[in-house]
């Protein structure tokens, strides 16, 4: 497996401009996770879905941050409009994990970092 | 909600001598210890982990510990390298609507010097 792919990697956009993050998790992983890495902040995480399903999303910012899970394959976190404090790393991460399974390790992506100007 | 705190922020050594980091957590319900290390420009990786019903876990150079009573655990890395230089984030699994949240600690940057 090529692991938890992530795209873009590099994104720099202007403040108001909508942008959209996407993540492909492990196949065979039926949790996803995306963190948000700043220096002041270190690693929050934003939301978790689990078998596709949004399980917490107490971490996402505001209403500018949005996510979903269509498939089982792919994840997008979009935020609109953008905002020069939204300037992080974000990460996707996956693992295989629930109700009743021991908590797995946790893969992350090589993240996405976003520079908001 | 569970509170991960991670001591030093910062931490210098000469290479050879040992680094231990230590964190706690609140949420006695806690019940996966895991860490990860992250290389400048990379993704945080696994390192070590261990599960509330183990008090000590060894793996070569590294080793982890954990005191339930107390909530605290710690990273122990003996004979350092300078390949050991990274940031490292302490985390902990607690039960959430039956599912597992993990919340990490804020990080300890590790400067191995030759």
């Amino acid at each position: 497996d090529a692991g938890v792919i992530q795209s873009p990697r590099h994104e720099v956009t202007e403040m108001g401009q909508e942008v959209t993050l996407r993540c492909k998790p492990i196949s065979g992983h039926n949790s996803l996770f995306w963190y948000r890495q700043t220096m002041m902040r270190g690693l929050e995480l934003l939301i978790y879905f689990n078998n596709n399903v949004p399980i917490d999303d107490s971490g996402m910012p505001e209403d500018r941050f949005s996510a979903k899970m269509p498939n089982a394959s792919f994840s997008t976190l979009k935020i609109q409009p953008s905002e020069p404090r939204d300037s992080a790393v974000y990460f996707c991460a996956s693992s295989f994990s629930g109700r009743g399974v021991r908590t797995g390790e946790l893969f992350f992506g090589e993240g996405s970092r976003l520079t908001v100007l | 909600g569970e509170n991960v705190e991670q001591h030093p922020s910062t931490l210098s050594v000469q290479e050879g001598d040992s680094a231990v980091i230590k964190c706690t957590y609140s949420d006695s319900a806690s019940n996966y210890f895991p860490w990860y290390k992250q290389e400048l420009g990379k993704r945080p990786q696994l390192i070590i982990d261990i599960r509330s019903n183990v008090g000590e876990k060894k793996d070569q150079r590294i080793a982890v510990t954990l005191n339930k009573t107390a909530k605290h655990f710690s990273l122990h890395i003996t004979e350092t390298q300078p390949e050991d230089s990274a940031v490292y984030f302490c985390a902990a699994s607690r039960p959430f609507g039956g599912y597992n949240k993990l919340i990490f600690g804020a990080g300890t940057r590790l400067a191995v010097h030759p």
